[in-house]
């Protein structure tokens, strides 16, 4: 049973629009979420994250915003560029140092 | 910024051998690391959980004899894949979280990953 579900596996944008993905989660215990980067033969880079007592954090062109009564969260990239072609995996924690519980990634394709 | 270093990035073995994985936390000490393994098109699933100077806790399914986990010190975990066999290829990583003084969460950070194959 997946606790962290990102129902679209592939996402195509143009560059300079604003690129969406999204993460719905079913374990309301979770406390803290983030959003990696992932390249192919390579271990995944952290984006950014939001903490359950917020509902947006922002960082330059990265924007996640969380929706804790529809257990949803999502990351907007503005403006898109190429170089953000990549796999994008949402994840979630409980509270303490626990791992962390992964989406199955969306592939982001950013076309010039 | 916290940094993770795994090596090997890429392993082929024959059936049977062993494989060891290590990854070292360079910058900051890391009490626990967490072991993943990801298949082609997978999501990271969790394969144990490291804590220095005790036994690993591993996640339902994962046999600890086959995937032996060692954290002998602050900055080192090991994974050794034992008698290896063609299924256990996959791409392993490990992660760690350095802890920022007065923050209450701290993101995880991962190495590179080692692309294991058996043949």
């Amino acid at each position: 049973d997946q606790q962290v579900k990102q129902n679209s596996p592939s996402l195509s944008v143009q560059e300079g629009r604003i690129s969406i993905l999204n993460c719905d989660y079913t374990n309301s215990m979770f406390d803290y979420f983030l959003w990696y980067k992932k390249y192919p033969a390579e271990g995944p880079t952290f984006l950014i994250s939001i903490s359950s007592i917020k509902d947006k954090n922002e960082d330059g062109r990265f924007t996640v915003f969380l929706n804790k009564s529809a257990k949803h969260l999502s990351l907007h990239i503005v403006p898109s560029q190429p170089g953000d072609s990549a796999v994008y995996f949402c994840a979630a924690r409980w509270p303490g140092n626990t791992p962390l519980v992964f989406g199955k990634g969306t592939r982001l394709s950013v076309i010039a | 910024g916290a940094v993770v270093s795994q090596h090997p990035s890429r392993v082929i073995c024959k059936s049977g051998t062993s494989v060891k994985i290590e990854c070292r936390s360079l910058d900051f000490q890391a009490t626990t690391m967490f072991w993943y393994r990801q298949f082609p098109k997978q999501s990271l699933m969790l394969m144990a959980t490291s804590n220095e100077g005790s036994k690993a806790t591993y996640e339902q399914g994962v046999e600890k004899d086959k995937f032996l986990i060692n954290h002998a010190s602050l900055t080192l975990s090991t994974l050794t894949v034992t008698s290896a066999h063609p299924e256990d290829s996959s791409f392993y990583i490990c992660s760690a979280r350095g802890q920022i003084l007065g923050r209450a969460n701290s993101p995880l950070h991962f190495g590179n990953g080692t692309r294991l194959t058996v043949t």
